[in-house]
């Protein structure tokens, strides 16, 4: 069964533009990650907030939660063409099953 | 070492061959996991190794079977596949769950093939 589910599912930017990704889900968790995979490579993992957490940031990442909308939603600031890759969010409450991901395209 | 290898990295199989993909981690982690990954889709978790025992089967077709030989190995032996079965094959580990699932590590990958 499918817990997080991204949008937009594609997102083209300009280098140096903020991106907002969204995620949202269907049951109460303890935790909520985000990974990023680059193409046809393994995934890695971002951040992990959990359900007591409101706001997490790590580097140009900031990510929020709101349990009571059941959703998060993934900032990337000053975006870069390294950060050009899929992202998806996936609960912590079961093993993790992932959305689909929105597919971050960073033009230089 | 935050590392989890996996080898092969490509693997091209005929449909009455037999491999086995391999996976490692040295982080102490006693959860591990196989997904089979399709091309533009999100991985879909296929078993999961707790303290070296099965605990999950996401209801895989017998042609795959997991075996976690220690708590740093996982290996995935395949028979009989099917070309359907064609995808990137990705492990990961992860300290073993309590009160929620931890974050995950994941290896690079096997690319499957099969003809």
């Amino acid at each position: 069964s499918q817990q997080g589910e991204e949008d937009p599912q594609a997102l083209s930017i300009q280098e140096g533009e903020n991106a907002t990704m969204n995620c949202s889900y269907k049951t109460s968790i303890n935790n909520l990650q985000w990974y990023r995979q680059n193409s046809g490579r393994g995934l890695v993992h971002l951040i992990l907030i959990r359900s007591n957490e409101r706001e997490k940031h790590s580097g140009r990442l900031r990510v929020t939660l709101d349990t009571s909308k059941k959703s998060s939603s993934l900032l990337i600031t000053a975006s870069r063409a390294a950060d050009t890759a899929s992202y998806f969010c996936a609960t912590g409450n079961t093993p993790l099953v992932f959305g689909k991901g929105t597919r971050l395209s960073v033009i230089a | 070492d935050t590392e989890v290898t996996q080898t092969p990295k490509h693997l091209v199989m005929g449909m009455t061959n037999k491999k086995s993909l391999k996976c490692e981690q040295h982080m102490g982690h006693r959860a591990m996991y196989w997904y089979k990954q399709k091309a533009k889709k999100p991985p879909e978790l296929m078993f999961v190794y707790s303290y070296e025992k099965l605990s999950i089967n996401e209801s895989v077709p017998s042609r795959f079977s997991p075996e976690c030989p220690n708590s740093s190995l996982l290996n995935l032996h395949l028979h009989a596949l099917q070309p359907e079965d064609s995808a990137l094959y990705l492990c990961a580990s992860s300290q073993a769950p309590g009160e929620g699932w931890y974050e995950q590590y994941f290896g690079p990958g096997t690319r499957l093939t099969v003809t």
